[in-house]
């Protein structure tokens, strides 16, 4: 089973600052097969990013996931209110087993 | 627009059986992706249950197959769970989503998550 560890635990930044999160596997994923998600308070996760760095349908350009490996990032690169939330990364290299990372939340400074 | 619902009983006692259905609007699950269960622990991490295709092939996280089962009905465009020996443990927002599928090198794969439904929580207590 490939474990994600995804850090920071936490990330505490003012709108308008770059955000960078980091997603590290335990081994390589396959054809670099990796999604992130965001998660607000109450909502289900929605898919920003997958295969790495493809965007998802209606995803604004700020978000953007580079990476390859074992080491991924998902950058924002300019944060709006509307992007404090909790983030996860996937993989599925190992498909169909499908794991997690523990997330990384970015919180107002 | 692809909409997911879950739904089924918020609260289970301990050693019983949980049971959730998925029911999927503005998609016919019979066209194709594989539909998954999603279950988060209040204040933790996501966790991959396991996941259908409209053939009834299904893929289950080995830390859990022994007590899941996931079946699909076409005809009412739903999909379900069942989770048997429950403890507190089992406690989670349990999620329903659809993903899609390709065989890579003579090998099915299952992709990533999208979209989801809005969950339910389940509470296992006496």
């Amino acid at each position: 089973e490939i474990v994600l560890t995804q850090s920071p635990g936490i990330l505490s930044l003012s709108p308008g600052e770059r955000a960078t999160l980091s997603c590290r596997a335990s081994q390589s994923v396959y054809n670099n097969y990796l999604a992130w998600y965001q998660q607000k308070p109450g909502q289900a996760p929605r898919l920003l990013i997958y295969d790495a760095s493809s965007r998802a349908t209606a995803i604004s350009d700020r978000f953007s996931g580079s990476g390859s490996g074992t080491d991924f990032t998902l950058t924002i690169s300019r944060l709006e209110p509307e992007d404090f939330a909790v983030y996860y990364c996937q993989q599925y290299g190992t498909s169909p087993a499908l794991t997690f990372g523990g997330g990384t939340k970015v919180e107002i400074k | 627009q692809v909409h997911l619902q879950e739904s089924g009983p918020g609260l289970v006692k301990p050693s019983e059986t949980l049971s959730l259905t998925c029911g999927v609007s503005g998609y016919s699950i019979s066209s194709g992706y594989y539909w998954g269960w999603i279950r988060q622990p209040p204040g933790k991490g996501l966790e991959w249950i396991g996941s259908i295709y409209h053939s009834g092939n299904t893929y289950y996280d080995p830390s859990l197959k022994s007590r899941v089962t996931i079946s699909i009905d076409t005809s009412k465009n739903q999909f379900s769970l069942k989770l048997s020996s429950v403890t507190a443990a089992d406690t989670a927002v349990y999620y329903c989503a659809r993903h899609p599928h390709s065989m890579i090198r003579g090998v099915e794969m299952v992709f990533w998550f999208d979209p989801w439904g809005q969950g339910t929580l389940v509470t296992v207590s006496s």
